[in-house]
Order: structure tokens, then C-alpha cells, then sequence
């Protein structure tokens, strides 16, 4: 398996656009998650679903952002409209038994 | 309190040191713990996963759980350039859903 797919591997962009991520899980897996990585705060969850179904969103820093996970092989995160402080590697990771495991991450640089 | 406290660091050590990374965590309940591995620019890749309390030892890697001080270490032995990454340790609630990580230990190993 080729493990977690995300892309694009990098973005940049400016202030106001509109901001798509997309992960392909590993197949078979359940749960998939988003992340965002920043130095100051570490790994923060911005949601995870269960079997395609939205379970946690708490995380979702504000109603700019939005995830959808319309079959079970591929998942989006969005930003719209986008803000430099959304600068941040955003992770996504599937999950099977207590195991996630993780894409190589999107760079995010908001101008 | 945040379920699982992780010194930052940064770490620095020379080629051949004994290495401990250690964490803290706040919930007596959580019986998982996992210690990820980042490098530079990439995703967390699992390194080391234990249940409950104990060792658990893989090369040159041994993970430690005390389960009485709510604490566990990654020990590092005969740290080699190649371990220079990040360290992130990480506890699963007991329903599975929800991953709590530490901010994460930065080692740099000098030849």
C-alpha cells in the first residue's frame, strides 16, 4: 500500500482565496483525521471521521474551515476565505485498530 | 491541563549518547502509549506502541511506561546522526477515537 496520499505537497496562496487539501487513507481504513502542525502549538485535530461520518469537529478553528469525506478513499479539508495565520502543515491521518498513520503533509503559506 | 505534557527541547547529544525523551500524561484511564517519529518535512511515522506499564524494547529503542507516576520515556541508545528528528509521544483515549500528542522533543545527534 502506498500509504497515506496528500496533496498538494505545497500551497501558497493569498489572503481570501479559497484553499482545497485532499487525502487518499490507506484502503481498509476507517477513521481518517485532519491535523495542523504548527511550532507553537504542536499537533492540534481540526476533525476526524468515522466510516465517512463526521464525528468531532470541535477542533475546526472557525466556520472558514470545512471537511468532507464523501467516500471512504478520499477525504478534503477547505479554507475559504483564507487568512496568513492558517500558515500551517496540515496532516491527515487513517487509523486501523490504535494506529494512525500519517501523510507526508500539505504546507500551507497564506500571503 | 492538556492530557499529554512533552518537554520541547531542543535536544543536542553527541554520536554514541544514551538518549531520554520523556513525557507526562493526566489521565490514569489511558492505557495505550505511543512514541512517533518525525523527521524533517515528513509526516509522524509510529516508532514504538506499548499497553499498559512496562518496557518494550525494538534495537536501540526502548519504550518505558510507569503507570504509578502517570510517565513514559523513549530511552535511545547509541544515538546515531539518522535519529536527528522529532519525537512526539502520544496516548489513545479508551474508546479509540480520540489521539492526544505531545508537542513534540526536537534531537539533533552530532557526528
Amino acid at each position: 500500500d502506498a500509504g497515506v496520499i496528500q496533496s498538494p505537497r505545497h500551497e501558497v496562496t493569498e489572503m481570501g482565496q479559497e484553499v482545497t487539501l485532499r487525502c487518499k487513507p490507506i484502503s481498509g481504513h476507517n477513521s481518517l483525521f485532519w491535523y495542523r502542525q504548527t511550532m507553537m502549538r504542536g499537533l492540534e485535530l481540526l476533525i476526524y471521521f468515522n466510516n465517512n461520518v463526521p464525528i468531532d469537529d470541535s477542533g475546526m478553528p472557525e466556520d472558514r474551515f470545512s471537511a468532507k469525506m464523501p467516500n471512504a478513499s478520499f477525504s478534503t479539508l477547505k479554507i475559504q476565505p483564507s487568512e496568513p495565520r492558517d500558515s500551517a502543515v496540515y496532516f491527515c491521518a487513517s487509523q486501523q485498530k490504535n494506529i494512525q498513520y500519517f501523510g507526508a503533509g500539505t504546507r500551507l503559506s497564506v500571503l | 491541563q492538556k492530557e499529554v505534557e512533552q518537554d520541547p527541547g531542543p535536544l543536542s547529544v553527541p554520536e554514541g549518547a544514551i538518549v531520554s525523551l520523556n513525557c507526562t500524561y493526566s489521565n490514569s484511564a489511558f492505557q495505550y502509549f505511543m512514541w512517533y517519529r518525525q523527521y524533517s518535512r515528513k509526516g509522524p511515522e509510529l516508532l514504538m506502541y506499548t499497553y499498559s506499564s512496562g518496557n518494550k524494547e525494538d534495537g536501540r529503542f526502548t519504550a518505558q511506561v510507569d503507570k504509578s507516576s502517570k510517565y513514559i520515556s523513549l530511552f535511545i541508545r547509541d544515538s546515531q546522526p539518522s535519529d536527528s528528528a522529532t519525537y512526539l509521544c502520544a496516548t489513545i483515549s479508551n474508546t479509540g477515537n480520540q489521539f492526544y500528542f505531545g508537542t513534540g522533543t526536537s534531537l539533533t545527534v552530532i557526528p
